[in-house]
């Protein structure tokens, strides 16, 4: 089956742009998770929606949002961009609440310029 | 706060060498402890886990065993090979953490003929 698909793949934005990254889970896992993955800081987590409802939040500003759809795909939104918002956002997916296996994306790079 | 210690990398080594890769936590409960590989050009896939105290998870040949008294999850794997080349992350969440994994920074382990 279909693996957790992320969509783009690759962007390129200025600062002060906003971003919009997307999240297929894989088919019948309802939980999406998302993480940041940077050289200086590692893989952080930065939210978590099962079932259309986000239950945790990472320590990251509120120029980070994200949401989840009916179907379970999602999205997350970096609002007035920064330089160091460039990294590698990886999505997660699970099959339930607490199922303790993640499966990730490949992730979609982001580079600000 | 909770977080996850590995030892830094990169790992060197010959093929069919083995291999250990140290992780440490600090928790303020009893977490579940994961170690996740990226392949190059590949999401994270879960390798192995374990759930309490001297579990022992185990995957493709390698090892780990949940240790509470030293707060321990070493990965380790008797004979490893060039297709292990990978960077390694081990990785702690805790029950009504709703799938939050907290991870340690990877070690990449680079596998030589």
């Amino acid at each position: 089956k279909a693996g957790v698909t992320q969509t783009p793949r690759y962007l390129i934005k200025t600062r002060g742009q906003q971003v919009t990254l997307s999240c297929s889970p894989i088919s019948g896992h309802r939980s999406v998770s998302w993480y940041q993955q940077t050289p200086g800081q590692g893989l952080q987590f930065l939210f978590e929606y099962f079932s259309e409802t986000q239950r945790n939040k990472g320590n990251f500003p509120g120029r980070f949002s994200g949401r989840q759809f009916s179907n379970s795909r999602s999205e997350m939104n970096v609002s007035t961009l920064e330089l160091g918002d460039s990294a590698l956002y990886l999505c997660a997916s699970s099959w339930g609440p607490e199922a303790g296996e993640l499966f990730f994306g490949e992730g979609s790079r982001l580079t600000v310029l | 706060g909770n977080s996850v210690t590995q030892m830094e990398g990169p790992v060197t080594l010959s093929e069919e060498a083995f291999l250990t890769i140290n992780c440490t936590y600090t928790a303020t409960g009893y977490p579940s402890l994961f170690w996740y590989v990226q392949y190059p050009g590949e999401g994270l896939q879960l390798l192995l886990k374990a759930t309490k105290a001297d579990d022992k998870g185990s995957n493709k040949g390698f090892e780990a065993t949940y240790r509470k008294e030293t707060t321990s999850f070493h990965l380790e794997k008797g004979s490893v090979q060039v297709s292990d080349s990978a960077v390694y992350f081990c990785a702690l969440s805790f029950s009504g953490g709703y799938n939050k994994l907290i991870f340690g920074a990877g070690t990449r382990l680079a596998v030589h003929p």
